[in-house]
This record gives C-alpha cells, structure tokens and sequence, in this order.
C-alpha cells in the first residue's frame, strides 16, 4: 500500500522551514526521498537504513523512526531551488520495491 | 559517468498500438526498475529486472512487460495501448548489493 504523506502542500517564504512526513502501514526496511520539479525526473536526496537513523544534507535532514513505520524531512532556512514535489519511497522487508508515497507539493516565494 | 538514460524522450501512440520504450542503466548498477507517472500522481512502480528476470512487479496488466538484457538495459513494452496508458514511464536504476535508486529523465508516452 502507498504510504500517506502530510502535508499535501506546503508554501514558504524564503528562509522558513518546513517538515513533510511519511507515514507507512508495513514494516519498513528504507525509506528514501526525492524531490520532482515540473516535468523532470525524481531526484535523489537521502535514504534512511535503520530506525531512529537521522541523516543530513545540506539544509535537508531526515529522521526515520522504525518503530512508527515514519519518517519525516526537514527542510531548513529554505530556498527557492527547494521548491518542488517531494516523494517519500520505502521499502518493506522481504521486498526490494521502492513504493512511493503521494507526494507533498513545496512552494518557496522570495 | 553518463547517469541513467532513456529513449524515446517523447511518443505519440494510437490506442490498440505496441510500444517499446529503453533504459540504460547508470554505470555499475545491475537492477532496473520501471514506473508510470500519471500528471500529477506519484510514481507507480510496475517491475524490477535483475539478471534477465523480472523479480518484483506491481499491480499493473500483462500488456505491460519488460526484458533486461545481459548489458544490463532494459525494455518496457505495452501492448494494445490504451488512452490510460500516456503517462511519463520512468527508469531507476540501482544495485541489487546496494540501495540507492537514480531515475532516467522519463518517457513521455501520449496515447491518442
């Protein structure tokens, strides 16, 4: 099943911060996220192996908690290249299919 | 390192029409996998070639199927194509040792 993310939507003004989750009704092994701009390809930010695991890039952070089947990204001080349709992608045990999740649409204004 | 690769960028298909579409693989990376991307919808995934087989496949029809071959690229075919199927068709490649998933640029596939 595709897992939820919340917001659906976000919009910011420059240098704000915002938080998208991801939520899953399996087990997780990994989750992944991605950002889409219009009419290009996902792009790869982060994958988060283990439960608890926080990882960062940049101004983008993430945390995954195993036990929850969630994770959420951070997005701090952001900028107008952040803007963009995030995707969560996880990975259940005993699967390598990567699920995407239903997506959370980030607006950043000047 | 050229990335992920796909071909054609763009098709214009009649309903009822085949289509192959083609993915080559980021260098080192041995698994393929394909996804449909409807306008505004997250990416749907539809299999995973690895070794020339397919292992994993979501819930789309037989009309969709797939090869890899031993250079590790890969083919989507769709068969008898419906005006559901124009979407961009996406291709992430991975290692099936590692974890990471890079997508080519996509297909835009229109079925009229």
């Amino acid at each position: 099943q595709q897992p939820v993310q919340s917001p659906q939507a976000v919009i910011l003004r420059e240098g704000e911060d915002a938080v998208i989750n991801c939520s899953s009704s399996k087990a997780l092994y990994s989750v992944h996220w991605y950002r889409q701009k219009h009419g290009e390809a996902p792009v790869f930010l982060m994958i988060l192996l283990k439960g608890g695991e926080q990882k960062g890039h940049e101004k983008i952070s993430a945390s995954f908690n195993e036990k929850k089947q969630q994770s959420s990204l951070y997005l701090t001080a952001s900028q107008l290249s952040y803007s963009g349709t995030y995707f969560c992608g996880t990975v259940s045990y005993n699967t390598d299919k990567l699920i995407f999740g239903t997506g959370t649409r980030l607006q950043v204004f000047p | 390192d050229a990335g992920v690769t796909q071909s054609p960028t763009h098709l214009i298909k009649t309903r009822g029409q085949q289509v192959t579409l083609r993915c080559s693989p980021k260098s080192g990376h041995d698994t393929v996998s394909w996804y449909q991307q409807a306008l505004g919808q997250g990416p749907q995934f539809i299999f995973q070639y690895y070794e020339e087989e397919e292992r994993q496949r979501g819930n789309f029809p037989d009309r969709f199927s797939g090869h890899q071959f031993p250079n590790y690229s890969s083919e989507l075919n769709v068969n008898a194509l419906l005006l559901g199927d124009s979407a961009l068709y996406l291709c992430a490649s991975s290692s099936i040792s590692g974890t990471e998933a890079f997508f080519g640029q996509g297909t835009r596939l229109t079925v009229v």
